[in-house]
């Protein structure tokens, strides 16, 4: 079974401090790993993901993630907070060699709050 | 359409009665995805569509919910008899084929959800 874990329901930081928003994995085979953002009465919009090769990938609005295999992690970073990031974040994985399935598991998500 | 479309944004309904959910996904979008996003429970998968295949239904709580996609586009989810702890934001998303999808692109794309309201 696949499952994803982000152990902060919200993260307070200052405007224009890096932010880290955490995530950590488990899977049978190799990830697929994701992270999406919601803002209030929206949908999740896809943010940047992980499939192979270099472990930090980069997506939308600035934001970076780092893959660490051997802690099976995946945090979401970015090196200055804006207040417009305020939302709430998912990540989510898909294990895609062990026949998980089509679909994506999601962490039950973070609260980001960026503050003046 | 531009986007994944969703109706009602909104429902409000007594507990026992029936209701219909209604999925526009992105013209040419062969995957179609039903989650439920509680407070607090982060989003919960309960069924996917893939072209003609026989849908995913490991995620649904119970048999009291259902799906049905038509013709490979439009699906329809019917909770019958709700009950109070159905309340929550049903989100349905829409992809081009998963395996190319999700290695190439990695992108679902999310309508904006119906909220349901169980009194």
């Amino acid at each position: 079974a696949q499952s994803v874990a982000q152990p902060e329901d919200q993260v307070n930081v200052a405007e224009g401090n890096p932010l880290t928003v955490k995530c950590t994995y488990s899977v049978s085979g190799n990830p697929y790993l994701f992270w999406y953002v919601q803002y209030p009465n929206r949908g999740l919009q896809f943010l940047l993901k992980y499939i192979t090769g270099d472990n930090l990938v980069k997506g939308s609005y600035g934001f970076e993630a780092e893959f660490n295999k051997s802690q099976t992690s995946f945090h979401l970073k970015k090196p200055s907070a804006l207040v417009s990031d305020s939302a709430l974040y998912f990540c989510a994985v898909r294990d895609f060699f062990t026949g998980g399935g089509n679909k994506l598991t999601f962490g039950t998500g973070t609260q980001l709050k960026v503050e003046l | 359409g531009a986007g994944v479309s969703q109706s009602p944004s909104n429902k409000v309904t007594e507990k026992g009665k029936d209701v219909e959910l209604r999925c526009d996904p992105i013209s040419g979008h062969t995957a179609l995805y039903w989650y439920r996003q509680s407070l607090g429970q982060g989003l919960e998968f309960l069924i996917y569509f893939q072209g003609n295949s026989a849908p995913d239904k490991s995620g649904l709580p119970s048999d009291r919910f259902s799906a049905e996609r038509t013709g490979g586009s439009v699906s329809t989810l019917t909770i019958q008899r709700t009950q109070q702890e159905d309340s929550a934001v049903y989100l349905c998303a829409s992809s081009s084929d998963p395996h190319r999808a999700l290695r190439d692109t990695g992108e679902l794309f999310f309508g904006e959800g119906s909220r349901l309201t169980v009194l």
